[in-house]
């Protein structure tokens, strides 16, 4: 079944700096990538999503990017503040059906 | 413009009681994701529902569990005879339909005792 594998698992950098979170997906029919942010003891939050038939997507400090043909999928942020230090998930899902297939997550702190 | 609801926030349980969580999705949503969420883990996916209509319960353990999404009120997910590694937290999604994004809840966290 779909898999979807998520480095690294915890990324710690100085603010002001960048942040990138790399994902890879099995299934070839994936064709919907949501990034999700977790703060303890809240609901995942969407934060940027993109679908297969786009290459990048940019909402001011964060991107993401999807190669299709390697099969996988990344989100950078860029200067990074203390307010981004969360989990970060990354999903991939066959558009009809809709379930969301997760990578393991990313343990994001920033040190002011 | 109120996000998911879910309640209660917190549930505790002995092992054998049942467990009852509730999820009102967005409004104008009419589809409604379960994902459980153990500890130190990612999100796993249970059951997709829409209205009155179980869509894909492959994620749902086949025993104990069952979820509902009926006309009117809210979606409900029950798990009866909980046992200690149903402890977890239970996040629902809803969103306008398949193909469109997915809006998270704030949880219900089971603790069974």
């Amino acid at each position: 079944g779909e898999n979807v594998e998520q480095h690294p698992s915890t990324l710690s950098v100085q603010e002001g700096d960048s942040a990138v979170i790399k994902c890879t997906y099995s299934d070839s029919a994936s064709n919907y990538f949501p990034w999700y942010k977790q703060e303890l003891g809240k609901g995942p939050q969407l934060i940027i999503d993109i679908r297969s038939n786009v290459g990048e997507k940019k909402d001011q400090r964060i991107a993401v990017t999807l190669n299709k043909t390697a099969k996988h999928f990344s989100l950078h942020i860029t200067e990074t503040q203390p307010e981004d230090s969360a989990v970060y998930f990354c999903a991939a899902s066959i558009g009809q059906g809709g379930k969301l297939i997760f990578g393991q997550g990313t343990e994001l702190s920033v040190k002011p | 413009n109120a996000g998911v609801m879910q309640n209660p926030r917190h549930l505790v349980r002995r092992r054998g009681q049942e467990a009852r969580l509730r999820c009102s999705p967005m409004k104008g949503h009419s589809h409604v994701y379960w994902y459980r969420q153990l500890p130190e883990e990612g999100l796993k996916f249970m059951v997709y529902l829409q209205k009155e209509n179980i869509i894909d319960e492959s994620g749902m353990p086949k025993e104990r569990f069952s979820a509902e999404f009926p006309k009117e009120g809210p979606s409900i997910l029950r798990i009866q005879q909980v046992v200690r590694g149903d402890s977890a937290a239970y996040f629902c999604a809803s969103s306008q339909s398949s193909f469109y994004e997915q809006y998270f809840g704030p949880g219900t966290r089971l603790t069974v005792t």
